[in-house]
Formats: C-alpha cells, structure tokens, sequence
C-alpha cells in the first residue's frame, strides 16, 4: 500500500459526458501528480501540483484540467469524454515534488468511454 | 531534450536465468536515474534510483542498475528471476528542468 488514495477505481461513462477522479496524497506528502496510461500511448505524464500550486504540465489536453485543494486532495477533471480517453489514470504523490524524491502511485482509476 | 529509450517492449527469460533490462538516455547533463516497477494491475513502485556517488545501486529484491555517464545507461540486471518478477518495469530520467521524463516500459515474462 502505497498510501496514495484514488477514487473511484473504475468507471464506466458515455462519450460526451464528464467526470471527477479524486486522489488523497500520501500523508505529508505536497505535491500531486497525475499520469494516463493506455495501452496505445503508454504511461503519460499530464500535470503536477505542488501545495495547491500547478508546478508543471504534460500532454494534458484542454478537455482536462486539475486542482490541488487546501488540504492537499486533488482532482482531475475530464470532460467532452471521446473513446479514446479510455485509459487508467494514475494519481501519485512526493514529498516536495523536487527531481530526487521518490514518487508514490496510487493504484490508479480505469475510465472506460462508450 | 532529453529522451529514454528502452529498447525491447518484452523480454522474455526462464525462471532462475539471468535478466538484463536495457534503458538508454539522451543527455547526462545532471541526471538522475530511476527505475520503477508495476505488477500486475497495480500501480507503479520505485525499484532503486541513482542520485549520487556509487554507480551501481541496488534493490531490496535483488537487482542492480549501474550508471553509466559515457554511454548514457543505466541498465537493470537480475542474476537470478523468480516468477514474481513478472512485471512492467520503467526507467525514469530528470530532464533540465527535473521533471521525469518515463522510458516506454518492458515487460519482463518469466517463464517456468
């Protein structure tokens, strides 16, 4: 158990619709992460967040966006869903977000889009 | 900017063979080396990293991964796979601006 929450573990929605994941990070954990991994693209990198604070971005498109609440939650939200959206959508978290710290994956949440 | 590759997307090998998993980096300008694996239907774990000092790092299961600065590698070996190895295993390596910057992954099939 890595300590990092994600919510829901699967989900199954119609394109065109939007959704909500939801992580908790590692206790005392700051910065957030969010990856895609699918079968055709691999494992993605999509957006970091450190204490509330976007510190980086991926190949997160615009359909999608992120936020790091007070209490240090994050979520990501996808809308306009297409087929090609479906993948597991991992949550991870680090300490500080600096480059040596180890980051700490969430056991992920699989978007299915029909 | 900076790129890994890791060549073979499956590798293959016998129970209680010896493994190499190749990864290759572009630039080892102030980099740090990770390698992360990911069992089945879970999410990904940091196997070992290299930060600093010794280039040969280890795992608490019995890998290693030596950094090599001249020919940008950083490979991982196992003298000796179980069939709980059987995973996906990743390479990860800062870029300039220190974010990861993730290898395509191998999967790593044991056979009995």
């Amino acid at each position: 158990d890595s300590g990092v929450t994600q919510t829901p573990k699967h989900l199954i929605t119609a394109t065109g619709q939007r959704v909500t994941l939801r992580c908790s990070p590692r206790s005392g954990d700051l910065s957030v992460y969010w990856y895609q991994q699918s079968l055709d693209q691999g494992l993605q990198f999509l957006i970091q967040y450190y204490n509330g604070e976007e510190r980086a971005k991926g190949n997160i498109l615009e359909r999608f966006s992120a936020q790091q609440f007070p209490d240090l939650h994050s979520e990501l939200n996808l809308s306009s869903l297409e087929l090609g959206d479906s993948a597991l959508y991992f949550c991870a978290s680090s300490v500080s977000g600096l480059s040596g710290n180890t980051i700490y994956f969430g056991e992920g949440s699989w978007l299915t889009v029909v | 900017a900076q790129s890994v590759t890791q060549l073979d997307s499956q590798v293959p090998v016998f129970e209680e063979a010896p493994v190499e998993l190749r990864c290759n980096y572009s630039s080892s300008v102030s980099v740090y080396l990770f390698w992360y694996v990911q069992y089945p239907n879970q999410g990904l774990q940091l196997l070992l990293k290299y930060l600093s000092g010794s280039t040969l790092v280890e795992s608490i299961n019995g890998f290693e991964a030596e950094f090599n600065k001249s020919q940008t590698s950083f490979h991982l070996r196992k003298p000796s796979v179980h069939i709980s190895d059987t995973a996906e295993y990743f390479c990860a390596v800062t870029d300039s601006n220190y974010q990861l910057i993730w290898g395509a992954g191998t999967k790593l099939i044991i056979k009995p």
